[in-house]
C-alpha cells in the first residue's frame, strides 16, 4: 500500500499569506496526485490533479507541484473561503488520501 | 446540473446491514467510473470502493473487504454500497464520487454526494 503524509497538520495564517502544504508518497507515484478543499460539513472539492492541473473553476491562486514522492500545494495569496482542511490523494495504486492540513486563522 | 445524491444512511446496531444508494443526474452515468470514500467524525477522508462503469471491475480497501459490497444499476443512474456485518469503526459521513475521466476507474473525484450519516451503535 501507499502511504501519504501531510505537513504541517495545521497552519496558522493571515489573509494575504502565501501559504505552502507538503505531501510526501511511500513510494514513487509519478505524478498521480490530487489535491482537495474541504470545509466543515462540506464534501470535498477537487483543486488539482495530475500534480499541477488546475481543475476547471478553480481560482488560480492554487497551483499545485512536484512530482515522484514529494508535493506541494500552493496559495499565493490566501482568501478568507481558504480556511478549510486539504488533503492529497494518490491514485497510482488504487486511492490514498493524506492525514489533512487545517488552515485557520492566525 | 450533475448532481450525486446519497440516500439510506441511518443508525444500525453491530452486526446489522445497511445499503447505501447514491443517484446520479446531470451526466452519462454509464460512462464513468464511481467510487465511495468515508469519513469518520472529526478523521479525514478513507476511500472505500470503487466501481468501473460497466461494473465489470470493482476493488475494496482492506477494511471493508469481505463486508461492503458496490453494484451499480445503469438504467436507474444509480449507485449502491451494500454494508454486511457494520461494526463500530464503520460510523462514518459515506460519500459517493464521481471520476474526473470517462472509462477509467482508479481517476481523481470531480463531482461528490453530500454524504450520508452511517451510524453503528447498540
Amino acid at each position: 500500500d501507499i502511504q501519504m503524509t501531510q505537513s504541517p497538520s495545521t497552519l496558522s495564517a493571515s489573509v494575504g499569506d502565501r501559504v505552502t502544504i507538503t505531501c510526501r508518497a511511500s513510494q514513487n507515484i509519478n505524478s498521480w496526485l490530487a489535491w482537495y478543499q474541504q470545509k466543515p460539513g462540506k464534501a470535498p472539492q477537487l483543486l488539482i490533479y495530475k500534480a499541477s492541473s488546475l481543475e476547471s473553476g478553480v481560482p488560480s491562486r492554487f497551483s499545485g507541484s512536484g512530482s515522484g514522492t514529494e508535493f506541494t500545494l500552493t496559495i499565493s495569496s490566501l482568501q478568507p473561503g481558504d480556511f478549510a482542511t486539504y488533503y492529497c490523494q494518490q491514485y497510482k495504486f488504487y486511492l490514498t488520501f493524506g492525514p489533512g492540513t487545517k488552515v485557520d486563522i492566525k | 446540473h450533475v448532481q450525486l445524491v446519497e440516500s439510506g444512511g441511518g443508525v444500525v446496531q453491530p452486526g446489522r446491514s445497511l445499503r447505501l444508494s447514491c443517484a446520479a443526474s446531470g451526466f452519462t452515468f454509464s460512462s464513468y467510473g464511481m467510487h465511495w470514500v468515508r469519513q469518520a467524525p472529526g478523521k479525514g477522508l478513507e476511500w472505500v470502493a470503487v466501481l468501473s462503469s460497466d461494473g465489470s471491475n470493482k476493488y475494496y480497501a482492506d477494511s471493508v473487504k469481505g463486508r461492503f459490497t458496490i453494484s451499480r444499476d445503469n438504467s436507474k443512474n444509480t449507485l449502491y454500497l451494500q454494508m454486511n456485518s457494520l461494526r463500530a469503526e464503520d460510523t462514518a459521513v459515506y460519500y459517493c464520487a464521481k471520476v474526473l475521466e470517462q472509462r477509467l476507474a482508479i481517476d481523481v473525484f470531480d463531482i461528490w454526494g453530500q454524504g450520508i450519516m452511517v451510524t453503528v451503535s447498540s
